[in-house]
């Protein structure tokens, strides 16, 4: 059975820090989402990793994959209180052809001023 | 496009009562997915449909859970009789096989969830 362990589960952080969440994953996957989630809002689709050693990046957010780990990171580069959200990352299990998503249990991130 | 849409936004009702809950998915989008989160846990996969076909419900709780896609159109999943831990905010995603902004085949789209309470 597929697994996904995010860490840490809370973050606070202050304004212009720097900080990683991580993603573990116990099977072999096709591909690893990352998710946010607004508190008023659903879940969008930040990034799509496909590959080992892809790395994407979108503003202040950078995702990137290490398959042979299991082992996917968001590295949040001088946050900003836009930033708070919940972060999830999903996995699709290797050989699923339609997609079905395994979530980690998301990490709060809270920015302060 | 309309996103993924879904009615309620808010159900309380209480254990013993029924609920049925709606989701319309992207026009075009023969997957749909139903998932759910409770109590703060992980979102966990309850079914996918292919158009009117159940693909996969390895995720259904239970069978006071019951999903339908008539037409492969919009779908509904009705929890008779609910309890108390059934609690949670449903989502429903929807995603076409050649199609997604990020990741192409089967990117799903999240709709808003609704969110029922059961007292």
């Amino acid at each position: 059975e597929l697994k996904v362990e995010q860490n840490p589960l809370f973050l606070s952080m202050q304004e212009e820090k720097n900080y990683t969440i991580y993603c573990n994953y116990s099977t072999t996957s096709d591909r690893l989402y990352w998710y946010r989630q607004d508190p008023v809002k659903s879940l969008e689709s930040l990034f799509v990793l496909l590959s080992n050693g892809a790395v994407k990046q979108e503003g202040r957010l950078m995702a990137s994959l290490d398959t042979k780990a299991r082992l996917s990171t968001l590295h949040i580069t001088a946050a900003v209180h836009d930033l708070s959200a919940t972060y999830f990352c999903a996995v699709v299990a290797g050989g699923t052809s339609y997609g079905k998503l395994t979530f980690g249990q998301g990490t709060i991130l809270t920015v302060h001023p | 496009e309309a996103g993924v849409t879904q009615f309620p936004s808010h159900s309380v009702i209480e254990k013993g009562q029924t609920v049925t809950l709606r989701c319309d998915p992207i026009s075009g989008h023969d997957n749909l997915y139903w998932y759910r989160r409770v109590m703060g846990k992980e979102i966990k996969f309850l079914l996918h449909f292919v158009k009117e076909s159940k693909q996969d419900e390895s995720g259904m709780p239970n069978n006071r859970f019951l999903a339908e896609r008539t037409g492969g159109t919009y779908s509904t999943l009705k929890v008779q009789p609910a309890e108390l831990e059934d609690s949670g905010v449903y989502f429903c995603a929807s995603s076409h096989p050649t199609g997604g902004r990020l990741a192409g085949p089967y990117e799903q789209y999240f709709g808003p969830g609704t969110r029922l309470t059961v007292t």
